[in-house]
């Protein structure tokens, strides 16, 4: 069966400090993978997606990058962390682009003082 | 660009009663559309997936609806329990996932 993991479950991180947050999957071969966003309040938004290794689209404009660097391994980076990057980060996989479901990883809960 | 809405924000009903949730969007050029349920500090879990050509997918005491040419789609629970406390999100997709705000389901024992 499929699982997805991500760590840290917790960061409390300080501004302009730099962010390293993993996904991995197991159980399937050549996902696509996805970044989400939930900010208090709001719905998820969608950050970054990757079809393939290195192959990375940017839904939105900020201070975040992602990296796929193997087949089951999704990175979120930045290097110099805002207080509006505070959230809860979750990490997604689906096959055959958004035709299947998505499943989706426990998240990260970041904290940015 | 696609717009997701879910009414009422949140909803709080006694055990046992039957209720709906309600999922709306603008562009009706989607794929599928699906209902995931997130608890607490977790993650979304997959409730239900109807295709764009399909009108509903049932799932136990679950049962959604999709109305394409309304941009339309319903959640309905039945019998309600307390175990099925959690925010309810509905996502559509047609060239990327867009998500609803999600309603907030408490029951009452």
């Amino acid at each position: 069966s499929q699982t997805i993991h991500q760590w840290p479950a917790t960061l409390v991180q300080p501004v302009g400090s730099p962010l390293s947050l993993e996904c991995t999957v197991e159980g399937t071969s050549n996902p696509n993978l996805y970044w989400y966003r939930q900010a208090a309040g709001r719905g998820l938004q969608l950050l970054f997606y990757s079809v393939g290794i290195g192959q990375i689209s940017s839904e939105v404009p900020q201070n975040l990058s992602a990296s796929r660097p193997q087949d089951r391994q999704f990175i979120l980076s930045s290097k110099k962390l805002l207080l509006s990057d505070s959230g809860f980060y979750l990490c997604a996989w689906s096959l055959i682009g958004g035709i299947d479901t998505q499943y989706f990883g426990p998240g990260t809960r970041l904290t940015v003082l | 660009k696609q717009e997701v809405t879910q009414i009422p924000a949140a909803l709080s009903v006694p055990e046992g009663e039957n209720l709906v949730l309600n999922c709306s969007f603008t562009d009706s050029a989607i794929y599928n559309l699906q209902w995931f349920r997130q608890d607490p500090g977790k993650g979304l879990t997959s409730l239900l997936l109807i295709q764009s050509s399909q009108r509903e997918q049932t799932s136990g005491r679950l049962n959604a609806s999709l109305d394409k040419s309304s941009g339309r789609s319903t959640l309905y629970i039945a019998a309600s329990q307390p175990g099925d406390s959690a925010t309810y999100l509905c996502a559509v997709y047609g060239n990327q996932f867009y998500f609803g705000t999600g309603t907030s389901l408490t029951v009452i024992p």
